[in-house]
């Protein structure tokens, strides 16, 4: 079955407590993508990737660090998280080119005492 | 990136068609519109997507005038289970220019019976 799979669902931890959550895809697919959504504020991306080794920012990158070593797996790593990082977080994978078909994660809800 | 304006909320009734319209007078030449749904807790589900005129498939039509600086998103006969938030895109992933995403802050729409 075609998914995008991240883990963990739900995570509560500490200011300061590095953390990784991780996001893999079945797909093949080149372009990979990390949201955050907050109530108000919609869907923001944080960091993408078009392939492996390649990644850029989004419009919320700060606190967030990334890595495309393999093509299926675009890890997502807050090494200082802080309260203001609490937050719904989606990964969504898409095949490069003219369409925007993103495949979203089921979310991962993380909150940061 | 083209931004996007989109109403913020519409409740309609079960079994009544359902328009959504998205402006987005910034659309670059080679952008495409598209649209997803979300609902709550689960990250965004493509519906549709297009570049203009009009794009039918078994969930929604897209109507897209020629000038392409707004698009229509159409539910026909809509249900309660088509509550949800609606959101539109305009960009084309995987293109250096425009690889960035940005969901604007969707449309809530509230069906009832």
């Amino acid at each position: 079955e075609a998914q995008v799979t991240q883990n963990p669902r739900y995570l509560i931890t500490v200011t300061g407590k590095k953390l990784t959550v991780t996001c893999s895809q079945n797909m093949n697919h080149e372009y990979m993508s990390w949201y955050r959504q907050d109530p108000g504020l919609g869907l923001r991306q944080i960091y993408y990737s078009m392939n492996v080794e390649v990644t850029d920012k989004g419009d919320v990158p700060e606190g967030y660090k990334v890595s495309r070593k393999e093509k299926r797996n675009f890890p997502l790593i807050l090494e200082s998280p802080s309260p203001n990082q609490t937050s719904l977080y989606f990964c969504a994978s898409t095949q490069r080119g003219s369409y925007n078909e993103q495949f979203f994660g089921p979310g991962t809800r993380l909150t940061v005492l | 990136l083209a931004k996007t304006t989109q109403p913020i909320s519409m409740d309609s009734y079960e079994g009544q068609e359902v328009n959504i319209t998205c402006s987005h007078n910034n659309i670059a030449t080679n952008d495409y519109i598209t649209w997803y749904q979300q609902f709550p807790s689960q990250g965004p589900r493509f519906i549709i997507q297009g570049y203009k005129t009009k794009v039918t498939n078994e969930v929604a039509s897209l109507f897209i005038p020629a000038d392409r600086k707004s698009s229509t998103l159409s539910l026909p006969r809509v249900s309660l289970s088509d509550t949800a938030v609606y959101y539109c895109l305009v960009g084309v992933p995987g293109y250096s220019s425009a690889s960035k995403i940005i969901f604007g802050s969707g449309t809530r729409l509230s069906i009832r019976p």
